[in-house]
C-alpha cells in the first residue's frame, strides 16, 4: 500500500458518459498529479495540483477536468467518453514543493477504465 | 527535459545483479536522474535518483558516470519480483513556478528476471 488510494479500481461504462475518478494523496503530501496510460501512448502526465491550485498542465482533453479540494483528495472527471478513453488513470501525490525530491512521487494503484 | 535512451528488454538471472544502462547525453548541469519501475499494470514506483554522485538505497544503486551523459541503475541480487518496466528519467531539479513531477516517461526497459 503506497499510501496514495484510489477509487474505483475498475469502471466500465458506455459511450458520451461522463465519470469520476477519485484519489486521496498520501498524507500531508500537497502535490497531486494524475497521469493517463494506454496502450497505444503510454505513461501520460495529465494535470497537476498543489494545494488546491492547478500547477501544470499536460495534453489533457478539454472533455476531461479536474480539482483539488481543501482536504487535498482530488477528482478526475472525464466526460462524453470515447472508446479511446479507455486507460488506466493513476493518481500520485509527492510531499516536497521545491528540489530534487519533488519529482519524487509516490502513485497509487489506478483505476482502470473501460469505455463501450 | 534530457532525452534518455534505453534498451527496450533485458533478461537477468535470479540472484544476480541487474544492470540497466541509460543514455542521457544531452543532460544538463540542473538535471537529475530518476528511477522508477512498473509492475505489471501497479502505479509507478520511484526507486533512485541523483545528480552527479553514485547513489545508494535499500532497492538499487545509482551509477552516473563522470560526464554525466549516461547512467547505471544495478539492482545487487535480483529477484523475480523485480520483473517490471524500469524507466529512467532525466528532470529539472524544481524551482518556484517550475511543474515539478511533470515526468516523461519513455517506454522503459522490460526486465525479466528468470529462476
Amino acid at each position: 500500500d503506497s499510501g496514495v488510494t484510489q477509487t474505483p479500481k475498475h469502471l466500465i461504462t458506455a459511450t458520451g458518459q461522463r465519470v469520476t475518478l477519485r484519489c486521496s494523496p498520501r498524507s500531508g503530501d500537497l502535490s497531486v498529479y494524475w497521469y493517463q496510460q494506454s496502450l497505444d501512448q503510454g505513461l501520460q502526465f495529465l494535470i497537476q495540483y498543489y494545494n488546491g491550485e492547478e500547477r501544470a498542465k499536460g495534453n489533457i482533453l478539454e472533455r476531461f477536468s479536474a480539482q483539488q479540494f481543501p482536504d487535498l483528495h482530488s477528482e478526475l472527471n472525464l466526460s462524453s467518453l470515447e472508446l479511446g478513453d479507455s486507460a488506466l488513470y493513476f493518481c500520485a501525490s509527492s510531499s516536497q514543493a521545491g528540489g530534487p525530491g519533488a519529482n519524487v512521487l509516490t502513485f497509487g494503484a489506478g483505476s482502470r477504465l473501460t469505455v463501450l | 527535459d534530457a532525452k534518455t535512451t534505453q534498451p527496450p528488454s533485458m533478461d537477468c538471472a535470479e540472484g544476480r545483479a541487474a544492470n540497466l544502462p541509460c543514455n542521457h547525453s544531452t543532460i544538463s548541469g540542473n538535471e537529475y536522474v530518476y528511477w522508477y519501475r512498473q509492475i505489471h499494470s501497479q502505479g509507478p514506483q520511484y526507486i533512485i535518483h541523483g545528480l552527479k554522485n553514485n547513489e545508494t538505497n535499500e532497492m538499487a544503486s545509482l551509477i552516473i558516470t563522470e560526464d554525466r551523459k549516461s547512467s547505471t541503475l544495478i539492482l545487487p541480487h535480483a529477484t523475480l519480483r523485480d520483473t517490471a518496466v524500469y524507466y529512467c528519467i532525466v528532470r529539472v531539479e524544481s524551482a518556484g513556478g517550475t511543474s515539478y513531477g511533470k515526468l516523461t516517461f519513455g517506454q522503459g526497459t522490460i526486465l525479466t528476471v528468470h529462476p
